[in-house]
């Protein structure tokens, strides 16, 4: 079974700075996708960012980026001039394409310092 | 465009008891994945439905069964509830075949 590990239980980062949080998983598929998920205390995951195996270009999405590293299967999201409002639980999550399922993390909770 | 929903909010039961969890997908959606919750952990997966049959199964007993209507909406039913079941039941919706899923508020279950 595929395996995501957040090696990051909290993490902090001051107003307008830029924080990344770590993510790598386990697989011997070829075809998945890697996603980044926001959980705010209001419980809502919320989609932030996807990421298709295939695809070498790391995806952006306004302030959020990824670095995906196929071969270390390393998948790590930078928030860039972070906002109060980024505060939340963030979730990295795998998806396989075989087994039509998700596979969590266990999180990251961000805390936002103004 | 409605995203996904979830009823109730909140649930208290009793062990032993049966729960049923609601979802309505969101509006053109018609693939629902259940997710199980518990405290400071993240989701695990229960099952997926599509085209009113169960496409994939977690690793969860057979007190967990589900159901699809025909409008996409999906049921959860827990039967012979456990305090272990305490949990945020999240319902996810999806296009087939589209692998990024859209989840709704989710269900506080509370077994006592």
């Amino acid at each position: 079974a595929q395996t995501v590990t957040q090696s990051q239980p909290e993490m902090s980062v001051q107003e307008a700075e830029t924080v990344t949080l770590s993510c790598t998983y386990d697989t011997s598929e070829s075809d998945y996708y890697l996603f980044w998920y926001k959980q705010p205390p209001s419980r809502q995951m919320i989609l932030v960012i996807r990421q298709e195996a295939y695809k070498q270009q790391n995806a952006t999405e306004n302030r959020f980026s990824v670095n995906f590293q196929k071969a270390a299967k390393s998948f790590s999201l930078k928030i860039s001039d972070s906002q109060l409002g980024d505060a939340a639980m963030y979730f990295c999550a795998y998806y396989s394409n075989t087994g039509n399922q998700f596979y969590f993390g266990t999180g990251t909770s961000l805390t936002v310092i103004p | 465009d409605a995203g996904v929903t979830q009823s109730p909010t909140h649930l208290i039961k009793t062990r032993g008891q049966q729960v049923t969890l609601r979802c309505s997908p969101k509006s053109g959606h018609d693939t629902v994945s259940w997710y199980q919750q518990a405290l400071g952990q993240g989701p695990q997966f229960i099952f997926q439905y599509y085209e009113e049959e169960e496409r994939q199964r977690g690793n969860f007993p057979d007190r967990f069964s589900g159901h699809q209507f025909p409008n996409y909406s999906s049921e959860l039913n827990v039967n012979a509830l456990l305090l272990g079941d305490s949990a945020l039941y999240l319902c996810a919706s999806s296009l087939a075949g589209w692998p990024t899923q859209y989840f709704g508020p989710g269900t506080r279950l509370l077994v006592l």
